[in-house]
């Protein structure tokens, strides 16, 4: 199936650094949703973004919707181990179905 | 409001069997959709309902089928089970309609083991 290219698809860090992730695709998106999601449990929705440009902070959270909307990124401040998860971008064109990013597997070492 | 709920939360079916798993959206909620989640493929779009409709698909084959109640409940079924079915299967509601409701909200997902 379509999916989006979602990078990078894991990473390994010290408690207290900064994490960024992004997304990428060929298509034009209308909507950016950023999910988390822990072991044996659906994904929870972080941030929502519906306008290119758009940044938008949840916490030490912070997304941004791309100014091409073809791409966006999420950023995590001061990593604590609870951040630990994985995370998924997920795209929203003129249909109503979303396109999922195959995710960032973060661990934060404490 | 209580969260989207699904049931059961673990299944455990034999090939060339069927199965239903059910789904209950937020109170208010009239879209339910329904993605298929495997190490391999991650999360992959199954289908939408929106007002007991489908209004949206994807690229699955006939054995899965879902439907949409008047009280905005969601049944998805699979028929003819195989082992590459095995997977967590997820539920997720949102608003739905054309002005908003752009945001998905996910259950906790049952997980279907086929052997």
């Amino acid at each position: 199936g379509q999916q989006l290219n979602q990078s990078p698809q894991s990473m390994f860090i010290q408690e207290g650094e900064d994490v960024s992730m992004n997304c990428t695709s060929s298509s034009i998106f209308n909507t950016w949703l950023w999910y988390k999601q822990d072991p044996g449990e659906g994904p929870v929705l972080l941030i929502a973004l519906y306008k290119a440009g758009e940044l938008t902070s949840n916490g030490r959270l912070t997304a941004q919707f791309g100014i091409t909307r073809k791409d966006s990124f999420l950023n995590i401040s001061a990593s604590i181990p609870s951040d630990v998860g994985i995370y998924f971008c997920a795209g929203r064109h003129s249909s109503y179905k979303l396109i999922f990013g195959s995710g960032t597997r973060l661990l934060v070492r404490p | 409001k209580a969260g989207v709920t699904q049931t059961p939360r673990y299944l455990i079916k034999t090939r060339g069997q069927q199965v239903t798993l059910s789904c209950s959206p937020i109170s208010g909620h009239r879209s339910v959709s329904w993605y298929q989640q495997t190490p391999g493929q991650g999360l992959q779009f199954l289908f939408e309902y929106f007002s007991e409709t489908q209004r949206n698909k994807g690229n699955f084959p006939g054995r899965f089928s879902g439907r949409q109640f008047s009280n905005s409940r969601s049944e998805m079924n699979v028929s003819t089970l195989e082992l590459g079915d095995s997977a967590l299967y997820l539920c997720a509601s949102s608003p739905g309609g054309t002005t908003g409701g752009n945001e998905q909200f996910f259950g906790p997902g049952t997980r279907l083991t086929v052997l």
